[in-house]
Protein backbone atom coordinates (compact mmCIF):
# COMPACT_ATOMS: atom_id res chain seq x y z
CA UNK A 1 0.00 0.00 0.00
CA UNK A 2 0.89 3.50 -0.31
CA UNK A 3 4.07 4.59 2.52
CA UNK A 4 3.38 7.83 4.53
CA UNK A 5 6.31 8.02 6.10
CA UNK A 6 8.51 10.82 8.99
CA UNK A 7 11.86 11.39 8.96
CA UNK A 8 11.93 11.82 12.91
CA UNK A 9 10.25 10.14 15.53
CA UNK A 10 10.29 12.70 18.34
CA UNK A 11 10.55 16.44 18.03
CA UNK A 12 11.48 18.59 21.39
CA UNK A 13 10.99 22.55 20.85
CA UNK A 14 11.14 25.18 23.42
CA UNK A 15 7.68 27.22 24.16
CA UNK A 16 7.43 29.96 21.74
CA UNK A 17 10.18 28.51 19.02
CA UNK A 18 8.67 27.95 15.61
CA UNK A 19 8.34 23.55 14.78
CA UNK A 20 8.23 22.27 11.93
CA UNK A 21 7.14 18.18 11.09
CA UNK A 22 8.30 16.92 8.12
CA UNK A 23 6.47 14.01 6.09
CA UNK A 24 7.46 11.72 3.11
CA UNK A 25 4.89 10.51 0.98
CA UNK A 26 5.58 7.89 -2.01
CA UNK A 27 2.17 7.89 -4.44
CA UNK A 28 2.41 10.72 -6.81
CA UNK A 29 -1.31 9.96 -7.22
CA UNK A 30 -2.17 11.39 -4.15
CA UNK A 31 -4.20 14.95 -4.47
CA UNK A 32 -5.01 15.76 -0.97
CA UNK A 33 -3.12 15.47 2.38
CA UNK A 34 -4.22 16.22 5.95
CA UNK A 35 -2.18 16.93 9.03
CA UNK A 36 -4.18 15.24 12.82
CA UNK A 37 -2.93 16.13 15.58
CA UNK A 38 -3.53 13.74 18.26
CA UNK A 39 -3.61 13.77 22.01
CA UNK A 40 -3.18 10.71 24.55
CA UNK A 41 -6.33 9.33 24.70
CA UNK A 42 -8.24 10.99 22.24
CA UNK A 43 -8.97 10.11 18.70
CA UNK A 44 -7.00 12.44 15.42
CA UNK A 45 -8.28 15.72 14.99
CA UNK A 46 -8.14 17.63 12.11
CA UNK A 47 -5.42 20.68 11.57
CA UNK A 48 -4.99 21.74 8.09
CA UNK A 49 -5.50 20.06 4.62
CA UNK A 50 -3.65 21.01 1.26
CA UNK A 51 -4.74 20.15 -2.30
CA UNK A 52 -1.94 18.79 -4.90
CA UNK A 53 -3.14 22.00 -6.64
CA UNK A 54 -1.46 24.81 -4.16
CA UNK A 55 2.17 23.95 -2.94
CA UNK A 56 1.67 26.58 0.77
CA UNK A 57 -1.34 27.31 2.86
CA UNK A 58 -1.94 28.70 6.30
CA UNK A 59 -4.28 28.67 9.09
CA UNK A 60 -4.27 30.43 12.66
CA UNK A 61 -0.23 29.47 13.87
CA UNK A 62 0.08 26.52 10.86
CA UNK A 63 1.18 26.22 7.74
CA UNK A 64 1.24 23.75 5.54
CA UNK A 65 3.93 22.77 3.05
CA UNK A 66 3.61 20.47 0.08
CA UNK A 67 6.86 19.69 -2.50
CA UNK A 68 4.83 17.64 -5.08
CA UNK A 69 8.62 17.17 -7.08
CA UNK A 70 9.88 15.34 -4.34
CA UNK A 71 6.64 13.95 -2.29
CA UNK A 72 7.32 16.03 0.63
CA UNK A 73 4.91 17.34 2.86
CA UNK A 74 5.64 19.69 5.89
CA UNK A 75 3.84 21.10 8.58
CA UNK A 76 5.11 24.67 10.45
CA UNK A 77 4.01 25.46 14.13
CA UNK A 78 4.21 29.02 14.62
CA UNK A 79 5.24 29.94 18.75
CA UNK A 80 5.11 26.73 20.00
CA UNK A 81 2.49 26.34 22.85
CA UNK A 82 2.48 23.46 25.30
CA UNK A 83 -0.74 22.53 24.23
CA UNK A 84 0.76 21.93 20.78
CA UNK A 85 2.68 18.44 22.88
CA UNK A 86 1.27 15.70 21.01
CA UNK A 87 1.56 13.46 18.19
CA UNK A 88 1.12 14.73 14.82
CA UNK A 89 0.21 12.79 11.57
CA UNK A 90 0.13 13.67 7.90
CA UNK A 91 -2.17 11.58 5.70
CA UNK A 92 -2.64 11.05 2.36
CA UNK A 93 -5.66 9.80 -0.07
CA UNK A 94 -3.72 7.86 -2.18
CA UNK A 95 -6.27 6.77 -5.38
CA UNK A 96 -7.88 9.72 -6.71
CA UNK A 97 -10.74 9.68 -4.26
CA UNK A 98 -11.46 11.07 -0.92
CA UNK A 99 -13.20 7.52 1.22
CA UNK A 100 -9.55 6.70 2.75
CA UNK A 101 -6.42 8.18 3.64
CA UNK A 102 -3.13 6.31 4.32
CA UNK A 103 -1.60 7.73 7.18
CA UNK A 104 2.36 7.56 8.66
CA UNK A 105 3.49 6.46 11.52
CA UNK A 106 3.62 9.91 13.45
CA UNK A 107 5.80 12.62 15.07
CA UNK A 108 5.73 13.75 18.74
CA UNK A 109 6.10 16.56 19.44
CA UNK A 110 7.28 17.28 23.38
CA UNK A 111 7.01 21.62 23.96
CA UNK A 112 9.75 22.84 26.57
CA UNK A 113 8.18 25.43 29.34
CA UNK B 1 -23.26 19.79 18.56
CA UNK B 2 -22.56 16.20 19.62
CA UNK B 3 -19.18 14.99 17.03
CA UNK B 4 -18.84 11.57 16.93
CA UNK B 5 -19.38 8.94 19.55
CA UNK B 6 -17.85 5.44 20.21
CA UNK B 7 -18.72 3.07 22.47
CA UNK B 8 -17.87 1.04 24.81
CA UNK B 9 -14.38 2.94 25.73
CA UNK B 10 -12.38 0.27 26.63
CA UNK B 11 -13.08 -3.26 25.94
CA UNK B 12 -11.43 -6.82 26.91
CA UNK B 13 -11.75 -9.82 25.20
CA UNK B 14 -10.77 -13.12 25.11
CA UNK B 15 -8.88 -14.72 21.94
CA UNK B 16 -11.59 -16.40 19.97
CA UNK B 17 -14.60 -14.23 21.15
CA UNK B 18 -16.36 -11.82 18.86
CA UNK B 19 -16.54 -8.21 19.63
CA UNK B 20 -19.22 -5.29 17.85
CA UNK B 21 -18.01 -1.67 18.25
CA UNK B 22 -20.25 1.38 17.63
CA UNK B 23 -19.96 4.31 16.41
CA UNK B 24 -22.63 7.70 16.01
CA UNK B 25 -21.66 10.01 13.36
CA UNK B 26 -21.55 13.84 13.84
CA UNK B 27 -24.42 15.80 13.05
CA UNK B 28 -25.18 16.09 9.74
CA UNK B 29 -22.86 13.15 8.63
CA UNK B 30 -24.01 10.32 6.09
CA UNK B 31 -20.73 8.55 5.97
CA UNK B 32 -18.55 6.45 8.28
CA UNK B 33 -15.35 5.63 8.46
CA UNK B 34 -13.35 2.65 10.44
CA UNK B 35 -9.50 2.65 11.33
CA UNK B 36 -7.64 0.21 13.30
CA UNK B 37 -4.72 2.05 15.38
CA UNK B 38 -1.62 -0.39 16.77
CA UNK B 39 0.07 0.91 19.70
CA UNK B 40 2.59 3.49 17.89
CA UNK B 41 1.19 3.61 14.45
CA UNK B 42 -0.61 6.07 12.55
CA UNK B 43 -4.23 4.43 11.79
CA UNK B 44 -4.91 2.19 8.92
CA UNK B 45 -7.86 2.15 6.89
CA UNK B 46 -10.24 -0.93 7.91
CA UNK B 47 -13.37 0.46 5.32
CA UNK B 48 -16.31 2.69 5.14
CA UNK B 49 -20.29 2.85 4.82
CA UNK B 50 -22.26 5.02 3.31
CA UNK B 51 -26.04 4.86 2.09
CA UNK B 52 -26.00 1.19 4.25
CA UNK B 53 -23.45 -0.07 2.11
CA UNK B 54 -19.41 -0.57 2.33
CA UNK B 55 -18.12 1.41 -0.33
CA UNK B 56 -14.60 0.95 -0.14
CA UNK B 57 -12.46 -1.78 2.28
CA UNK B 58 -8.40 -1.74 3.39
CA UNK B 59 -6.69 -5.12 3.54
CA UNK B 60 -8.25 -6.61 6.62
CA UNK B 61 -9.26 -10.04 6.40
CA UNK B 62 -12.85 -11.13 6.27
CA UNK B 63 -13.16 -11.53 10.47
CA UNK B 64 -13.56 -8.06 10.30
CA UNK B 65 -17.40 -6.66 9.02
CA UNK B 66 -19.47 -3.89 9.41
CA UNK B 67 -22.83 -2.60 9.47
CA UNK B 68 -24.46 1.30 8.65
CA UNK B 69 -28.20 1.51 9.85
CA UNK B 70 -31.02 3.78 8.12
CA UNK B 71 -29.71 6.38 10.84
CA UNK B 72 -26.35 6.55 9.55
CA UNK B 73 -24.25 5.09 12.75
CA UNK B 74 -22.13 2.15 12.30
CA UNK B 75 -21.16 -0.64 13.95
CA UNK B 76 -17.85 -2.57 13.56
CA UNK B 77 -17.46 -6.67 14.02
CA UNK B 78 -14.47 -8.58 14.86
CA UNK B 79 -15.09 -12.25 15.18
CA UNK B 80 -12.41 -14.77 16.17
CA UNK B 81 -10.21 -12.61 17.98
CA UNK B 82 -6.34 -12.92 17.59
CA UNK B 83 -3.96 -10.86 20.36
CA UNK B 84 -2.61 -8.77 17.45
CA UNK B 85 -6.29 -7.14 17.13
CA UNK B 86 -5.50 -4.94 19.89
CA UNK B 87 -5.81 -1.54 19.14
CA UNK B 88 -7.25 1.32 18.97
CA UNK B 89 -10.18 1.19 17.08
CA UNK B 90 -11.33 4.43 15.84
CA UNK B 91 -14.01 5.96 13.47
CA UNK B 92 -14.43 8.87 11.61
CA UNK B 93 -17.60 10.55 10.14
CA UNK B 94 -18.23 12.91 6.94
CA UNK B 95 -20.40 14.31 4.76
CA UNK B 96 -21.02 13.16 0.63
CA UNK B 97 -19.09 11.48 -2.08
CA UNK B 98 -16.11 13.91 -1.39
CA UNK B 99 -16.03 13.29 2.71
CA UNK B 100 -16.51 16.62 3.82
CA UNK B 101 -15.38 17.25 7.29
CA UNK B 102 -14.10 14.08 7.98
CA UNK B 103 -14.03 13.87 11.96
CA UNK B 104 -12.53 11.45 14.04
CA UNK B 105 -13.83 9.77 17.31
CA UNK B 106 -12.03 9.01 20.12
CA UNK B 107 -12.17 5.57 19.56
CA UNK B 108 -12.26 2.19 21.27
CA UNK B 109 -9.52 0.81 23.14
CA UNK B 110 -9.50 -3.13 22.78
CA UNK B 111 -7.33 -5.87 24.28
CA UNK B 112 -7.38 -9.07 23.48
CA UNK B 113 -6.02 -11.44 26.13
Amino acid sequence: GESVGLHLPTLSVQEGDNSIINCAYSNSASDYFIWYKQESGKGPQFIIDIRSNMDKRQGQRVTVLLNKTVKHLSLQIAATQPGDSAVYFCAENGDYNFNKFYFGSGTKLNVKP
Amino acid sequence: DAGVTQSPTHLIKTRGQQVTLRCSPKSGHDTVSWYQQALGQGPQFIFQYYEEEERQRGNFPDRFSGHQFPNYSSELNVNALLLGDSALYLCASSFGADNYGYTFGSGTRLTVV
